[in-house]
């Protein structure tokens, strides 16, 4: 059974638009949620995390919001690059990660010019 | 610093061999992961390392074994391989378990 959710497989969004990106986790037990970009060939690279005592977490372009209740993440990026085209994978773990991170199979993101 | 790196980067193996994966964390990185990625499956923890000791371990069959070294580097080794290994196999290192992993390139094994 999957814990950590990403149901859009890819992601088409106009440069300089925001983009946005869902993760849904069905486990109540994740207190730490992050985000990763894969560029192909290329292990994950972290972008943002948020702790469960948050709702909100920003980081220049990059703003996660938590939505504890609805068991919901989202990752925003505003404005949209060329760059930032790749593929996000949400992850999530508790307990200080000692049973590693959890992971989400990941949303192509596609920024057209 | 330098990153994680994985050593080989591409391998190709033939069912029933086994096959060793290398990982050097980033300096002064204690903890080692192990993820596997598949298309079908995405990316699955194996397990991770802390001080040379097996902290915990993901679902997977015995075949699957791993090692840290004083040095805090990691060995993955996986025998009597199957079509199904064949995988993007992911180290990631943190300082302590509960930071951030920073993860290497991965090494692509095929299994035919």
């Amino acid at each position: 059974d999957q814990q950590v959710k990403q149901n859009s497989p890819s992601l088409s969004v106009q440069e300089g638009r925001i983009s946005i990106l869902n993760c849904d986790y069905t486990n109540s037990m994740f207190d730490y949620f992050l985000w990763y970009k894969k560029y192909p060939a290329e292990g994950p690279t972290f972008l943002i995390s948020i702790s469960s005592i948050k709702d909100k977490n920003e980081d220049g372009r990059f703003t996660v919001f938590l939505n504890k209740s609805a068991k919901h993440l989202s990752l925003h990026i505003v404005p949209s690059q060329p760059g930032d085209s790749a593929v996000y994978f949400c992850a999530a773990r508790y307990g200080g990660g000692a049973d590693g991170l959890t992971f989400g199979k990941g949303t192509h993101l596609i920024i057209q010019p | 610093k330098a990153g994680v790196t994985q050593t080989p980067r591409y391998l190709i193996k033939t069912r029933g061999q086994q096959v060793t994966l290398s990982c050097s964390p980033i300096s002064g990185h204690r903890s080692v992961s192990w993820y596997q990625q598949t298309p079908g499956q995405g990316l699955q923890f194996l397990f991770e390392y802390f001080s040379e000791t097996q902290r915990n371990k993901g679902n997977f069959p015995g075949r699957f074994s791993g090692r840290q070294f004083s040095n805090s580097r990691s060995e993955m080794n996986v025998s009597t391989l199957e079509l199904g290994d064949s995988a993007l196999y992911l180290c990631a290192s943190s300082s302590y378990r509960e930071d951030e992993q920073f993860f290497g390139p991965g090494t692509r094994l095929t299994v035919l």
